[in-house]
């Protein structure tokens, strides 16, 4: 059960946008298209913010973006607002056995 | 308004067992499958059990397998985790959440989550 590999820090300005990559294998992934996104401010409940790599819950704002290619997912956040600043964890279907595995985590830093 | 409410956390020796429990409220419990996620002080996320809508189906990760036990009462709203023989890398925020039935895996609603302290 070995975690996604997020970058652990990125940074944007207001307006600008950034792009969180989530490196998995072709047994997580690269195999399926159970790949999610959620935003966390710790002491508050984690929000889902991306499902089914590029599908949005009603709410979540069209600045919010997915893609996968291969084993590699991205999230996109264009627009950047001073409130988009919190931790973000991609999250991948593993299989019968494993369920599910998460990414290591990202800090967003708004400038 | 869909929500989950975590309780049961606390502190506790290496070695013994602490029940959490998840009340839900705002949805039909009972058709949904449940999962418990963690996080550790300064990690990530981390699947810890799933129990399917109808109870018939559990999974575990392998850092809990053999150690932990996922139930649900459907008539009381509440899934339940087990903790026994816990360890200090149990240390965490543990985390109640709902899958949405459109996606496998995918976590559409979260509770705030209950502490559990492993330490002599």
């Amino acid at each position: 059960q070995t975690a996604l590999t997020q970058p652990r820090s990125v940074s944007g300005s207001p307006g600008q946008s950034v792009t969180i990559s989530c490196t998995g294998t072709s047994s997580d992934v690269g195999g399926y298209n159970s790949l999610s996104w959620y935003q966390y401010h710790p002491g508050k409940a984690p929000k889902l913010m991306i499902y089914d790599v590029t599908k949005r819950p009603s709410g979540v704002p069209d600045r919010f973006s997915g893609s996968k290619s291969g084993n590699t997912a991205s999230l996109t956040i264009s627009g950047l607002q001073a409130e988009d600043e919190a931790d973000y964890y991609c999250c991948s279907y593993a299989g019968s056995h494993i369920y599910a595995v998460f990414g290591g985590g990202t800090k967003l830093t708004v400038l | 308004q869909e929500q989950m409410v975590e309780s049961g956390g606390g502190v506790v020796q290496p070695g013994k067992s602490l029940r959490l429990s998840c009340a839900a409220s705002g949805f039909i419990f009972s058709t949904y499958a449940m999962h418990w996620v963690r996080q550790a002080p300064g990690k990530g996320l981390e699947w810890v059990a799933s129990i399917s809508y109808d109870g018939g189906n559990q999974m575990f990760g392998d850092s809990v397998k053999g150690r932990f036990a996922i139930s649900r009462d459907d008539s009381r709203n509440t899934l339940y985790l087990q903790l026994n023989s816990l360890r200090t890398e149990d240390t965490a925020v543990y985390f109640c959440a709902r899958s949405t039935p459109r996606s496998i895996a995918t976590f559409d609603v979260w509770g705030l989550g209950t502490m559990v302290s492993v330490s002599s």
